[in-house]
């Protein structure tokens, strides 16, 4: 049973436009989001993240946005490049307390951005 | 800055032999975590581990599964008999506290033979 589901495997998009990855979770006990992005042959390099107690957090380029009721998280990329180009996992924490909880990941979204 | 250091970057053994794959985490970080990614089931954790000490193993496997941390720089995760069906990439992660995003090694990509 998927708890963090990316439903779209694969996105293209021209260069210089918007990319926007989806990301739906089912455990409402989640309480903290993140997004990696992996290159092949690499590891998952942490892009950005969110807290449960906010619906936008932005950097540089990017930007994540949280729909607690809807439980969605969807990432925006504008403008584009063509570095761009990698697969993105979206990744949900379960609230523990202060402990460290598991992280759970999505499948992945491959991203091509297209000169 | 040296990352998260995984070896080896590629195994390819036969069924029934021991594999074992090493990790070593950046310096200062407390947590470290061990990975299991496969075409059906995405990126998995296997096991974490603070301060040296195994926090969470739920999601080893089963009993052919082991992982160590002698020490804080150095993790150890070993399939003994390994099968076919182990065939995966498994990263190492780390994190400087609990809360902090974790920084991934390169992965090891084994193949059982």
């Amino acid at each position: 049973d998927q708890q963090v589901k990316q439903n779209s495997p694969s996105l293209s998009v021209q260069e210089g436009r918007i990319s926007i990855l989806n990301c739906d979770y089912t455990n409402s006990m989640f309480d903290y989001f993140l997004w990696y992005k992996k290159y092949p042959a690499e590891g998952p390099t942490f892009l950005i993240s969110i807290s449960s107690i906010k619906d936008k957090n932005e950097d540089g380029r990017f930007t994540v946005f949280l729909n607690k009721s809807a439980k969605h998280l969807s990432l925006h990329i504008v403008p584009s490049q063509p570095g761009d180009s990698a697969v993105y996992f979206c990744a949900a924490r379960k609230n523990y307390g202060g402990s460290q909880g598991n992280l759970i990941f999505g499948k992945g979204t491959k991203l091509s951005v297209k000169p | 800055d040296a990352g998260v250091i995984q070896s080896p970057r590629h195994e390819v053994t036969e069924m029934g032999q021991e594999v074992t794959l090493r990790c070593k985490p950046i310096s200062g970080h407390d947590y470290l975590f061990w990975y299991r990614q496969t075409m059906m089931r995405g990126l998995e954790l296997l096991i974490y581990f603070n301060n040296n000490v195994p926090i969470d193993d739920s999601g080893m496997p089963e009993d052919r599964f082991s992982a160590k941390m002698p020490n804080a720089s150095f993790s150890t995760l070993k399939i003994q008999p390994s099968e076919p069906r182990d065939s995966a990439v498994y990263f190492c992660a780390s994190s400087l506290g609990g809360k902090q995003p974790q920084h991934f090694g390169d992965g090891t990509r084994l193949s059982i033979l």
